[in-house]
């Protein structure tokens, strides 16, 4: 069966650190990856998505940037953290091809200070 | 705007009630899903109806589409405590795997 994994679970870092949050994927092959941001209390907003290895497409221009060096790894990261960049992070996939339901992680809570 | 877009807001009903909550959206749509998130955890997807279905049901949920007023509802029935959680409506955008969220109705299912 299939799994989605983040990490780390809560993190917590200064203005101006840098970020870097991990998604890897188990038993399914070249899925559709997402990056979504929640901010509390509202709705999910895609940041990122990718439909192969080095492809990814962004939906909003930010301090943000995503990779995907392999076929089930998905990576956010930030040179320089802002405060506004808190929130639930959430991974997902969805089969290729079909971009139907998606399946999430269990998501990473990110507080800048 | 968001494509999907729920009411109400909140929904707090005793135990063994009936949940009602709808999803409106703007454009034509492939299909609709329901989702699930409790508290600081992942969502989880619930039911999905496509746009040539009128209805479809999960165990005790129950899912209407109405294409022509463009919106969905989501009826849990013998509510649980453990319903308690934020449920959102999500469409695909164009066809092109991406799909977009509704804010959510946070449901309250008081013991």
């Amino acid at each position: 069966s299939q799994t989605i994994h983040q990490w780390p679970a809560t993190l917590v870092q200064p203005v101006g650190s840098p970020l870097s949050l991990e998604c890897t994927v188990e038993g399914t092959s070249n899925p559709n990856l997402y990056w979504y941001r929640q901010a509390a209390g509202r709705g999910l907003q895609l940041l990122f998505y990718s439909v192969g290895i080095g492809q990814i497409s962004s939906e909003v221009p930010q301090n943000l940037s995503a990779s995907r060096p392999q076929d089930r790894q998905f990576i956010l990261s930030s040179k320089k953290l802002l405060l506004s960049d808190s929130g639930f992070y959430l991974c997902a996939w969805s089969v290729p091809g079909g971009g139907e339901t998606q399946y999430f992680g269990p998501g990473t809570r990110l507080l800048v200070l | 705007s968001q494509q999907g877009e729920e009411d109400p807001q909140a929904l707090s009903i005793q135990e063994g009630e009936n949940a009602t909550m709808n999803c409106s959206y703007k454009t034509s749509i492939n299909n609709l899903q329901w989702y699930r998130q409790n508290s600081g955890r992942g969502l989880v997807h619930l039911i999905l109806i496509r746009s040539n279905e009128r209805e479809k049901h999960s165990g005790r949920l129950r899912v209407t589409l109405d294409t022509s007023k463009k919106s969905s509802s989501l009826l849990i029935t013998a509510s649980r405590a453990a319903d308690t959680a934020s449920y959102f409506c999500a469409t695909e955008k164009n066809s092109n795997y991406q799909l977009i969220w509704g804010a959510g109705t946070k449901l309250i299912i008081k013991p």
